[in-house]
């Protein structure tokens, strides 16, 4: 199956400090991705679906500036949480669907750990 | 927008029975079912999907069930192993690629050997 690699897969970092992370699409061109929020033993939250070459579109009650999302090409779009607070510890993935693919299924990131101290 | 309900959020059997997971969903236009699987600490891996031309598929020991009408769809898992501990989410979506997937709440399944 299809390659997305997301990266850092473990970040700690202090609270006001921004993370990056990185979601890449290896093996195919991807000009949807999904970014979702998980916390321990819950579902997948999807945050914001992250368009290529143009804004993304947040879920209701995903604040915008708080997560800034970039798709700068068909194959990686990443995540920057600003100012980041103990509260936005979690687990991200990404996630995206081959283009014209048959399956319509959804791969996914290895996820991100966001620990904020 | 959909909204997809999944029951139950934990369930426990004994090795060799059968696991049955149920979700419902909202969205009348949602036509791609599957069903992820996941390990703690991993991303979410495909086991089985379905689509709403079908009402039933099967793979080995999982099998996957679909009724349009009453909007319903279930994850059937026969003979069960202690490496199926683990949790499995549903999904709903339309097929087409720049769609979002929505997920169920999750069911935690334990096998005990």
């Amino acid at each position: 199956g299809a390659v997305v690699s997301q990266h850092p897969s473990w970040v700690i970092c202090k609270s006001g400090t921004s993370v990056k992370i990185e979601c890449r699409s290896l093996d195919f061109q991807a000009t949807t991705m999904f970014w979702y929020r998980q916390f321990p033993k819950q579902s997948l939250m999807l945050m914001a679906t992250s368009n290529e070459g143009s804004k993304a579109t947040y879920e209701q009650g995903v604040e915008k500036d708080k997560f800034l999302i970039n798709h700068a090409s068909l194959t990686l779009s990443t995540l920057t949480v600003t100012s980041a607070h103990p509260e936005d510890s979690s687990f991200y993935i990404c996630s995206a669907r081959v283009e014209g693919g048959s399956t319509g299924e959804l791969f996914f990131g290895e996820g991100s750990r966001l620990t904020v101290l | 927008g959909e909204n997809v309900e999944q029951h139950p959020s934990t369930l426990s059997v004994q090795e060799g029975d059968s696991a049955v997971i149920k979700c419902t969903y909202s969205d009348s236009a949602s036509n791609y079912f599957p069903w992820y699987k996941q390990e703690l600490g991993k991303r979410p891996q495909l086991i089985i999907d379905i689509r709403s031309n079908v009402g039933e598929k099967k793979d080995q020991r999982i099998a996957v069930t679909l009724n349009k009408t009453a909007k319903h769809f279930s994850l059937h898992i026969t003979e069960t192993q202690p490496e199926d501990s683990a949790v499995y989410f549903c999904a709903a979506s339309r097929a087409n690629t720049g769609n979002q997937f929505y997920f169920g709440t999750g069911t935690s399944l334990t096998v005990i050997p």
